[in-house]
C-alpha cells in the first residue's frame, strides 16, 4: 500500500521565520504535487516534482524531490501570513496515473 | 474563464438519506475526478470518469456512485448515508492528454454533514 506522511501535523511560527515540511513514504512514486488548501477552497496545485534531486522555486518557496524518489519537502523562507493555509503532498497511484494518494497535510499558521 | 463549479456548497442531511452532488469542469476539459476529504485528512480518490465512462474507483462501498453527462458535467450519489459520510467531497476537473493526468484543478467543494 501506497502511503504519503507528512510531517509536522501543526506548525505555528511568526513572520520572517523560516521553515521546511516534510513529505516522506517508503513506496517509489513517479512524481510527487504539493498543493496549498485554504478553508473553504479545493486544494490548488503549487508544483510537480518528476526527476529523482530534483529542485524547484517558487517565489520564496523550494521544493525538492528525494533522490530515491520516496520523499519531498518544501521550505519556505521569511514566511508571511499570505503562506497561512493546508500544504498537501500528493503522488500517483501505482496502477493508475489518474489516480492520486494524498497524505493528511501539514496545517501551517503565520502569525503578523 | 470559469473554474471548477460544484453545488451545493453545503448541506445537512440525516442518517439513512441520499445524497447528490454536482460539479462542472473547466470549459474544455472531458474528464473529473472526484475525492472525499474527511476534515483532518487528505483527500481520498472515489472516481474518475472520462468521456462518459468510468475510468477509475477507489475503495468506497456500492452506496457511492456517479456518471458524467454529455456536457462533461458530473453527479456524485450516495446512498443510505452514514455518519462517516461526513467530509468535504471535492471535484477535479483534468485537461485531455496525457500529460494533463495530474494537473488537477479543484472545485471549492460540497460540504456534507450527516446527522
Amino acid at each position: 500500500t501506497q502511503l504519503l506522511e507528512q510531517s509536522p501535523q501543526f506548525l505555528s511560527i511568526q513572520e520572517g521565520e523560516n521553515l521546511t515540511v516534510y513529505c516522506n513514504s517508503s513506496s517509489v512514486f513517479s512524481s510527487l504535487q504539493w498543493y496549498r488548501q485554504e478553508p473553504g477552497e479545493g486544494p490548488v496545485l503549487l508544483v510537480t516534482v518528476v526527476t529523482g534531486g530534483e529542485v524547484k522555486k517558487l517565489k520564496r518557496l523550494t521544493f525538492q524531490f528525494g533522490d530515491a524518489r520516496k520523499d519531498s519537502s518544501l521550505h519556505i523562507t521569511a514566511a508571511q501570513p499570505g503562506d497561512t493555509g493546508l500544504y498537501l503532498c500528493a503522488g500517483p497511484h501505482m496502477d493508475s496515473n489518474y489516480q492520486l494518494i494524498w497524505g493528511a497535510g501539514t496545517k501551517l499558521i503565520i502569525k503578523p | 474563464d470559469a473554474g471548477v463549479t460544484q453545488s451545493p456548497t453545503h448541506l445537512i442531511k440525516t442518517r439513512g438519506q441520499h445524497v447528490t452532488l454536482r460539479c462542472s469542469p473547466i470549459s474544455g476539459h472531458k474528464s473529473v475526478s472526484w475525492y472525499q476529504q474527511v476534515l483532518g485528512q487528505g483527500p481520498q480518490f472515489i472516481f474518475q470518469y472520462y468521456e462518459k465512462e468510468e475510468r477509475g474507483r477507489g475503495n468506497f462501498p456500492d452506496r457511492f456512485s456517479a456518471r458524467q453527462f454529455p456536457n462533461y458535467s458530473s453527479e456524485l450519489n450516495v446512498n443510505a448515508l452514514l455518519l462517516g459520510d461526513s467530509a468535504l467531497y471535492l471535484c477535479a476537473s483534468l485537461p485531455p492528454g496525457a500529460a494533463g493526468a495530474n494537473v488537477l484543478t479543484f472545485g471549492a467543494g460540497s460540504r456534507l454533514t450527516v446527522l
